[in-house]
């Protein structure tokens, strides 16, 4: 099955400055990527996702890149905000199955 | 996306009783729904698939006849937690797939205690 790795762990920033997290997948199937924001004892809240059609999406703060032959995606936030602070997770799927793996999840704290 | 309710959100109770949790998707309805699990400070991991009208899909591991699947109607999954232990205490979260392909939307989650 489906392996996802994330890093780092956690990630610490002061504010205003960017933060990328890091995540490879091991099933060259998968074609559906997503990231998600979960707050302590919270729902995991979906940021941004990309297909494996595009190499790259961005909204507003938020951007993400996917390199399909290397098999990792990335996820790059700038103008970090303390509200930024929280877990985040990438994650892998074949759309056509549906069912979501999980990277370790990465936490960050964005300091004022 | 799909409004995805989970009920109870917390619930305490002692070792060896059976809990059961409900996912509701409010707005459409699902033939697929995903259960998750979270321990404290961990990733999601996926339990089982759960499937409208059939049996469910477990993960390896995970033990079916401790965690009961029901998806009797298109709007309504259950899990059951038998005979519950300390250990299984953790955050059960369940989700639906969306209609575009691959997205989950998640419920609120349950938080079970096991004393």
């Amino acid at each position: 099955g489906e392996n996802v790795e994330q890093h780092p762990s956690t990630l610490s920033v002061q504010e205003g400055d960017s933060a990328v997290i890091k995540c490879t997948y091991s099933d060259s199937a998968s074609n559906y990527f997503p990231w998600y924001k979960q707050e302590l004892g919270k729902r995991p809240q979906l940021i941004i996702d990309i297909r494996s059609n595009v190499g790259e999406k961005k909204d507003q703060r938020i951007a993400v890149t996917l390199n399909k032959t290397a098999k990792h995606f990335s996820l790059h936030i700038t103008e970090t905000q303390p509200e930024d602070s929280a877990v985040y997770f990438c994650a892998a799927s074949m759309t056509s199955y549906g069912k979501l793996t999980f990277g370790q999840g990465t936490i960050l704290t964005v300091h004022p | 996306g799909a409004v995805v309710s989970q009920h109870p959100s917390w619930v305490i109770c002692k070792s060896g009783t059976s809990v059961k949790i409900e996912c509701r998707s409010l707005d459409f309805q699902a033939t697929t729904m995903f259960w998750y699990r979270q321990f404290p400070k961990q990733s999601l991991m996926l339990m089982a698939t759960s499937n409208e009208g059939s049996k469910a899909t477990y993960e390896q591991g995970v033990e079916k006849d401790k965690f009961l699947i029901n998806h009797a109607s298109l709007t309504l999954s259950t899990l059951t937690v038998t005979s519950a232990h300390p250990e299984d205490s953790s955050f059960y979260i369940c989700s639906v797939p969306g209609v575009v392909g691959g997205e989950l939307f998640f419920g609120e989650g349950s938080r079970l205690t096991v004393l």
